[in-house]
């Protein structure tokens, strides 16, 4: 089956410490999103990519950085820098990279806790 | 810059009656979409039903239908015959270009 596979579903490092949350898609989509939900909140955006090899800032994305080497893939790396990094991430993905009507397609996500 | 809206924090309603869960948007876009998404407590993100603005009649996605008032930039879920399976969060979202952009989310409990 096609979908979103993001991996480790739960994740615990120690403040000071760069953390990489994988995200791996198999449904050919071009466009892939990272998102990052706080508790009984919506979701904000952090990074987004049109296109392997590009990527745009979305909303939020101070102390994080992505890469989008390959279409299937699209790791976040939260740094030492953000500084509040405990929250749920989602990554998604969709079909089309420059259509406003393509819907996003989620993982599961995964809950970093930084202590 | 896009806005979303959801003024209604938690809702709860008894199974098999309507609810109506509010949105309103703000953007300078001439066409978008207009997305309603359900997180149940899995997490796991769901579509439930989208609006394309042009478009002057309303979605529907068998219980599940929109009322879109484009004037108004509004865009709220009717919920028919609520099922116990409908508790979740929902999220109302607006896409103008490459960005899609979320409300703060309602959390809807249905009761048995």
């Amino acid at each position: 089956d096609g979908g979103i596979t993001q991996s480790p579903k739960y994740l615990f490092r120690k403040e000071g410490q760069n953390v990489t949350l994988s995200c791996e898609q198999n449904l050919n989509h071009d466009a892939m999103y990272w998102y990052r939900q706080d508790p009984g909140q919506g979701l904000r955006l952090i990074y987004y990519s049109q296109i392997v090899n590009d990527f745009q800032k979305g909303d939020i994305a101070e102390g994080y950085s992505v890469s989008r080497e390959k279409k299937e893939s699209f790791p976040l790396t939260v740094t030492s820098a953000q500084k509040n990094p405990t929250a749920f991430y989602l990554c998604a993905s969709s079909r089309n990279r420059n259509s406003y009507n393509s819907p996003l397609h989620f993982g599961n996500g995964t809950r970093l806790t930084v202590t | 810059a896009q806005t979303v809206t959801q003024s209604q924090p938690e809702m709860s309603v008894q199974e098999a009656e309507t609810v109506t869960l509010s949105c309103t948007y703000d953007t300078s876009e001439n066409n978008y979409y207009l997305f309603w998404y359900k997180q149940p407590p899995s997490r796991q993100m769901i579509l439930v039903i989208r609006q394309e603005a042009y478009k002057q009649q309303n979605a529907t996605e068998n219980r599940f239908s929109v009322n879109f008032q484009k004037a108004a930039k509004s865009f709220s879920l009717k919920i028919s015959d609520s099922q116990l399976g409908d508790t979740a969060m929902y999220f109302c979202a607006s896409n103008a270009g490459n960005m899609l952009t979320f409300g703060g989310g309602t959390r809807l409990m249905v009761k048995p």
